[in-house]
């Protein structure tokens, strides 16, 4: 069974900082990966879609990489603000594809200090 | 385009009562997924429909059922509300391609069981 994992589970930086999220699964035989942000009492906003051709995918300030041999990916965060406080959420689709649900790790926590 | 919306925002239900939870989504997509965010659990996919006319379990379904009234619309019911159902639910959809489903998620119904 695909499992994922997040850590740190919690971080707090101050602003302007630049940070790393990283997540884990333990079967590499997937065709994308998906980062979401989460604000509290909100819903999950799609940030990257990472194919598993791709190496990196690049959105603003935003840059993921995927690793599949190592199973592993990076959300790196340029220049953090306040207002990337938010969960983050890592997502990967079941092994060798299909239109079962994504399996999701338990996230991490930014907040960002002014 | 309002991509993913769900009915109701909140509710409160009582043990034994039943409701029905509604989501549309304009995207012309062909899957859709009903999941559960429970703190410390993460989010766990409840049913799915891969296209219309089909349904499929997830990880936990007992206590639900599901309607994927046309190719717009996938609803959720409890028939037999338990406390255990008290979470927040959240719908999504994607276009079924293996390589490429990237989910968009709906805001989410905050359900309480009492």
């Amino acid at each position: 069974k695909q499992e994922v994992t997040q850590i740190p589970a919690a971080l707090s930086v101050p602003e302007g900082e630049n940070l790393v999220l990283n997540c884990s699964f333990t079967d590499s035989a997937i065709y994308n990966l998906q980062w979401f942000r989460q604000d509290p009492g909100k819903g999950l906003t799609s940030l990257l879609l990472i194919q598993s051709s791709q190496r990196e995918q690049t959105s603003g300030r935003l840059n993921a990489s995927l690793d599949k041999s190592s199973g592993r990916s990076t959300l790196y965060i340029a220049a953090s603000q306040p207002g990337d406080s938010a969960t983050y959420l890592c997502a990967v689709p079941p092994p060798g594809g299909g239109a079962d649900g994504l399996t999701f790790g338990k996230g991490t926590h930014l907040i960002i200090q002014p | 385009n309002a991509g993913v919306t769900q009915t109701p925002k909140f509710q409160v239900l009582k043990t034994g009562q039943s409701m029905t939870l509604q989501c549309a989504q304009d995207m012309n997509h062909n899957s859709m997924y009903w999941y559960r965010q429970d703190p410390g659990m993460g989010l766990r996919l409840i049913y799915y429909s891969a296209s219309e006319g089909t349904t499929d379990k997830g990880e936990v379904p007992n206590g639900y059922n599901v309607s994927r009234l046309n190719k717009r619309e996938f609803s959720l019911r409890l028939e037999s509300a338990a406390p255990s159902q008290t979470s927040v639910y959240f719908c999504a959809s994607s276009e079924l391609d293996s390589t490429y489903n990237e989910q968009f998620f709906g805001p989410g119904t905050r359900l309480t069981v009492l």
